[in-house]
């Protein structure tokens, strides 16, 4: 994700509508690349993650997209609940030199009862 | 019960002086990190430790200093504190380095620092 601009970008979606949350990555040497949620007041948690060698991943309610030609992975979030607001952040494993996880800006998704 | 716990979850200090922020993890994990997040969310990786030794360190000033007693610990130690510090800091741990086949990272709390 690039951690471009000043403010944190946002999503608003209707509760049971399906959320989509996208990351633009840097390096094309990227990969292993890693969503994570972080609600208020805690530490980012752990959603799904995907490596290069695929282009789609699926999990419980929530499924990432891998685009390697653009550089562009995508969060899709099923039937959307109030417990999915929070900020997410998309990671990549640049490979350059030691492993190490690189965040991206992060997008604040509000879910409207 | 906590895998991943810091301490103190909030300081407030004055610029100038030496603060610790503690961590431990409980999930026997080799790798532990610590992260800056600021005022934008912006979370950015400082320190990662993998076995008791220091594997990177991303261009933090040399104030800040990691130190691993055991694998199982990853405190920070910060000298002269500066207001440009105030921000949230996580450490994280995980059984591989990223990329490696057990690199899920499992994140603290967070400890929010603010420098008067």
């Amino acid at each position: 994700g690039e951690s471009v601009g000043l403010h944190l970008p946002t999503l608003s979606v209707q509760e049971g509508d399906n959320s989509i949350i996208n990351c633009a990555y840097s390096n094309s040497a990227s990969d292993y690349f890693i969503w994570y949620k972080q609600e208020s007041g805690k530490g980012p948690q752990f959603i799904i993650d995907i490596r290069s060698n695929m282009d789609k991943r699926q999990g419980q309610r929530v499924t990432v997209l891998l685009n390697k030609t653009v550089k562009h992975l995508s969060l899709q979030i099923a039937a959307t609940q109030p417990g999915d607001s929070a900020v997410y952040f998309c990671a990549e494993n640049r490979r350059t030199g030691a492993n190490n996880l690189f965040f991206g800006t992060g997008t604040r998704l509000t879910v409207i009862p | 019960d906590t895998a991943v716990s810091q301490t103190p979850k909030y300081l407030v200090t004055q610029m100038g002086n030496d603060k610790s922020i503690k961590c431990e993890q409980n999930l026997g994990h080799d790798t532990m990190y610590w992260y800056k997040q600021d005022s934008k969310k912006f979370l950015k990786i400082m320190f990662s430790y993998n076995n008791k030794e220091l594997i990177i360190n991303e261009t933090v000033p040399n104030r800040f200093s990691p130190k691993s007693p055991d694998k199982a610990h990853l405190n920070l130690h910060i000298n002269s504190l500066e207001l440009g510090d105030s921000a949230v800091y996580f450490c994280a741990s995980s059984q591989d380095l990223a990329g490696g086949p057990r690199n899920e990272q499992f994140f603290g709390p967070g400890t929010r620092l603010t420098v008067l």
